[in-house]
């Protein structure tokens, strides 16, 4: 149990372009999503902690214009990376939490990698 | 503010080893306390977690056991396989957060 499926797995485009990566979880409703970022060979910074059908609460230093998170139904999260460019390129992975409180662990995407020309 | 200092990687142990990976926390109040292990290319599987002082976490041979006394939380393996190879993310969620705070992380690599 406990599925979070996180598409797609690999992206790469051009400088310029916006890009959509979708969260979802599969087989329970996700109250809460998470979205992070991993550079390489290095742990992951939380960029914004979305709740179904609120704004997401972005991290100190993470451009909300720019990373556009949409948090829709209780399966579904979206990250969309506005006019990206080579600095954006970079692992990223979405998780998912049912219910509330600090014993529910998160249950992680398999990431995507997006690299930008 | 709550964080995790994990023992510095890499760590490179031989087939049937003993693992020990090393965790601390600093958090206010009680917090939960996990261990997650990312495999190449791959996000983040939750290994074990503990949610309470002594409770003991396992899961495939791991295990961990939450040490308020000393703040740890120190992840252990009788015998490693070759399959282990991956990094470990220690973490910990406080008392009232939503958030995960990570470890640095430990990329384990076992020799057959």
């Amino acid at each position: 149990g406990a599925v979070v499926s996180q598409h797609p797995s690999r992206v790469i485009c051009k400088s310029g372009t916006s890009v959509k990566i979708e969260c979802r979880s599969l087989d329970f409703q996700a109250t809460t999503m998470f979205w992070y970022r991993q550079f390489p060979k290095q742990s992951l910074m939380l960029m914004a902690t979305s709740n179904e059908g609120s704004k997401a609460t972005y991290e100190q230093g993470v451009e909300k214009d720019k990373f556009l998170i949409n948090h829709a139904s209780l399966t579904l999260s979206t990250l969309t990376v506005t006019s990206a460019h080579p600095e954006d390129s970079s692992f990223y992975i979405c998780s998912a939490r049912g219910g509330t409180g600090r014993n529910q662990p998160q249950h992680f995407g398999d990431g995507t990698r997006l690299s930008i020309l | 503010g709550n964080s995790v200092t994990q023992m510095e990687g890499p760590v490179t142990l031989s087939e049937e080893a003993f693992l020990t990976i090393n965790c601390t926390y600093t958090a206010t109040g009680y917090p939960s306390l996990f261990w997650y292990v990312q495999y190449p290319g791959e996000g983040l599987q939750l290994l074990l977690k503990a949610t309470k002082a002594d409770d003991k976490g396992s899961n495939k041979g791991f295990e961990a056991t939450y040490r308020k006394e000393t703040t740890s939380f120190h992840l252990e393996k009788g015998s490693v396989q070759v399959s282990d190879s991956a990094v470990y993310f220690c973490a910990l969620s406080g008392q009232g957060a939503q958030k995960l705070v990570f470890g640095q992380g430990t990329r384990l690599t076992i020799n057959p």
